[in-house]
């Protein structure tokens, strides 16, 4: 079965640069989540989307912004990175069972973030 | 503050052994109560998850025992393997499966 795919799989920038994350949901899934996780952390959640808008809103900082295509999959951007940025970003999708009720969230293979 | 308190945060089991993890919760508004299994490195996978209409949900060797009165529900991994070995999330949410919040997560190693 198809799962969700995330890239790059790893990641390397110095302070203040820029990195762009992509997140390609399980095909006909309609919502994608991101979550940051720290080392030896859970999940924190960002900021979701569903059908193209945003849905929701957690932890994100100012210098991230993310959308979603009109495929599906997201971009997370994030700028001026800091060294605290550092960690496994997780995308997930789930279908909608029925507008305003989302469906089981799958969780992709994650994107590691050093910022050196 | 933390919304989903989980507990041990680390647990040690013999094979064959009964893996018990707990979990407790504050917002009354959560209705959909699902734990994930994560290896390093890898994103967490989908385990079992329960809803408030149920107190208990069993999937093969995995059950999910909740008590809504206490605001609490645990998972039970029976005859618990090697291969189980990782960390556990309980997580909660609500108005349908919208987004998670995670406990701490509990590391569990079964010993040969």
């Amino acid at each position: 079965a198809a799962g969700v795919i995330q890239s790059p799989r790893h990641l390397i920038k110095e302070k203040r640069e820029t990195a762009t994350l992509k997140c390609y949901p399980i095909p006909r899934h309609d919502t994608v989540y991101w979550y940051q996780q720290g080392p030896g952390q859970d999940p924190q959640f960002l900021i979701s989307f569903y059908e193209k808008m945003q849905s929701d809103k957690g932890s994100i900082p100012d210098r991230f912004s993310a959308q979603q295509f009109s495929d599906y999959h997201s971009e997370l951007n994030m700028s001026s990175l800091e060294l605290g940025d550092s960690a496994l970003y997780f995308c997930a999708s789930s279908l909608s069972l029925s507008p305003g009720l989302a469906g089981e969230q799958f969780f992709g293979p994650g994107t590691r973030l050093t910022v050196l | 503050q933390q919304q989903v308190k989980q507990s041990p945060q680390s647990l040690i089991v013999q094979k064959g052994g009964i893996s018990i993890i707990n979990c407790a919760y504050e917002n009354t508004a959560f209705d959909y109560f699902p734990w994930y299994q994560q290896f390093p490195g890898k994103g967490p996978a989908l385990l079992i998850a329960i809803r408030p209409d149920v107190s208990e949900k069993k999937e093969g060797r995995f059950t999910i025992s909740f008590n809504k009165s206490a605001k609490q529900f645990s998972l039970h991994i029976m005859d618990s393997q090697p291969g189980d070995s990782a960390t556990y999330f309980c997580a909660a949410s609500s108005e349908g499966y919208s987004t998670l919040t995670f406990g701490k997560g509990t590391m569990l190693l079964v010993s040969p």
